[in-house]
């Protein structure tokens, strides 16, 4: 199993700033997944975060908007750039192995005015 | 393109009762087929995994189909208790990385 910690819980920001949100893992982990959940909707994969490389984008996110680090195995950042109210929404750091569960964090909160 | 569907609207039981949630997927051949719970507030927790050579699985009050043909699982958690009000996500893999996660069938379990 593996215990994750992010933070903030939640943030109100102002249009065109950015957020960066922090996600900790307690154990080392290759793989870091970034979703997004919109009210209402599934949740989406961002991007996935391997330590040591680029992360890679889904398609209709980009690398400007949301830029990714992965400085260490249990350790990984997503900024939320230039936001918009359309960014309105939950951020989720998550965990696992191909195949296996996924392990989640609390979740974002996130409300652009 | 590859969807899941679970009903939107949400499932109201009175407890002690059995609850039904239903995910159904098109255009994708699942190697695995996951049930989370979330939580207001909170992220999903994985409840039940079940892979596409299975038919059932079950742990405690839960119990999972797998119908590859009909292209359909259904969540069972028997005997409800108000304490398994949540919202329900049924995820789909392929045996990579990526899931596609249903929008999720909010349960009300009433005592």
């Amino acid at each position: 199993s593996a215990v994750i910690s992010q933070k903030p819980s939640r943030d109100i920001c102002q249009r065109g700033t950015s957020l960066t949100i922090q996600c900790q893992v307690d154990s080392q982990v290759t793989m870091m997944f970034w979703y997004r959940q919109q009210p209402g909707q599934s949740l989406t994969l961002i991007a996935t975060a391997n330590q040591g490389s680029e992360a890679t984008y889904e398609s209709g996110f980009v690398i400007d908007k949301f830029p990714i680090s992965r400085p260490n195995l249990t350790f990984s950042t997503l900024t939320v750039s230039n936001m918009s109210p359309e960014d309105s929404s939950i951020y989720l750091c998550s965990v696992g192995r191909e195949g296996e569960k996924l392990f989640f964090g609390s979740g974002t909160q996130l409300s652009v005015l | 393109s590859q969807k899941i569907e679970q009903n939107s609207e949400a499932l109201n039981i009175q407890e002690g009762k059995t609850a039904t949630l239903t995910c159904n997927y098109t255009n994708y051949s699942p190697a695995y087929l996951q049930w989370y719970r979330q939580d207001p507030g909170r992220g999903p927790v994985f409840l039940l995994l079940i892979r596409e050579n299975e038919k059932e699985k079950r742990k405690e009050r839960l119990k999972v189909t797998f119908d590859t043909t009909l292209k359909q699982s259904l969540f069972h958690i028997t005997a409800s208790q108000p304490a398994d009000s949540a919202t329900y996500l049924c995820a789909l893999n392929s045996g990579t990385y990526k899931y596609i996660f249903g929008t999720g069938t909010r349960l009300k379990v009433l005592a």
